[in-house]
């Protein structure tokens, strides 16, 4: 089965609300990161959130690896924020190799 | 400081035919990736390389699929007889020992098998 679970596939909001992402993980893990993904762009890395709970501006972090999961929240949603956030984990390995999840589209409406 | 490139950005083949994707990493990156990011799914890890060694390449479907790293800089990624399931982006990252935890990714090759 799938290591790496997301949910909601999809999401549509409006301007302003608030968004929560969400990522279980079937595996024991060695730390996450969260990617942001516009159509057709880059990967860019939100958060390298091993544990806890990290900020940066409008965006929210928190993993707790011991119950395997991390969310992403998004405040104040703008429509900028549309595109695909991806979560990942790192193997426990050590090996630096990133297991992804199938993404939540995020579509935020004016 | 120029970023992960690669090249074609997008490319379009019949069934059987062959197809070459170079990747350029960030200048000093030691490790380089090859992912597959089929449609509306998560990348996944072909081929992984540190300096001109292949050191994964274990999801890499090796009847049709070559990755070289020669000089542990560039990399090529070349599909023999592609088949109309390896329609995807092939995106390819980078990164510096001591620093595995942050790849850089590049923008992506769109492939459309027909």
């Amino acid at each position: 089965g799938q290591q790496v679970q997301q949910s909601p596939t999809s999401l549509v909001l409006q301007e302003g609300e608030n968004a929560e992402l969400q990522c279980n993980f079937s595996t024991s893990l060695n730390s996450m990161q969260w990617f942001y993904q516009r159509p057709g762009g880059s990967l860019i890395s939100v958060f390298y959130n091993p544990s806890g709970t990290k900020q940066s501006g409008r965006l929210t972090s928190t993993t707790v690896i011991k119950e395997r999961r991390s969310s992403l929240h998004i405040s104040s949603s703008q429509i900028t924020d549309s595109g695909t956030y991806l979560c990942a984990m790192d193997l426990s390995s050590g090996s630096w190799q990133l297991i992804f999840g199938s993404g939540t589209q995020l579509t935020v409406m004016p | 400081e120029a970023g992960v490139t690669q090249s074609p950005r997008y490319a379009v083949l019949q069934e059987g035919q062959a197809v070459s994707f170079w990747c350029d990493p960030i200048s000093g990156h030691d490790t380089l990736y090859w992912y597959q990011q089929p449609r509306d799914q998560g990348p996944q890890l072909l081929v992984y390389f540190r300096d001109e060694a292949v050191i994964d390449n274990s999801q890499l479907p090796s009847d049709r699929f070559s990755a070289v790293r020669p000089k542990g800089t560039n990399s090529t990624l070349k599909i023999q007889s592609a088949k109309q399931g390896d329609t995807a982006t092939y995106l390819c990252a980078s990164s510096f020992e001591g620093q595995q935890d942050t790849q850089y990714f590049g923008p992506g090759t769109r492939l459309l098998v027909l």
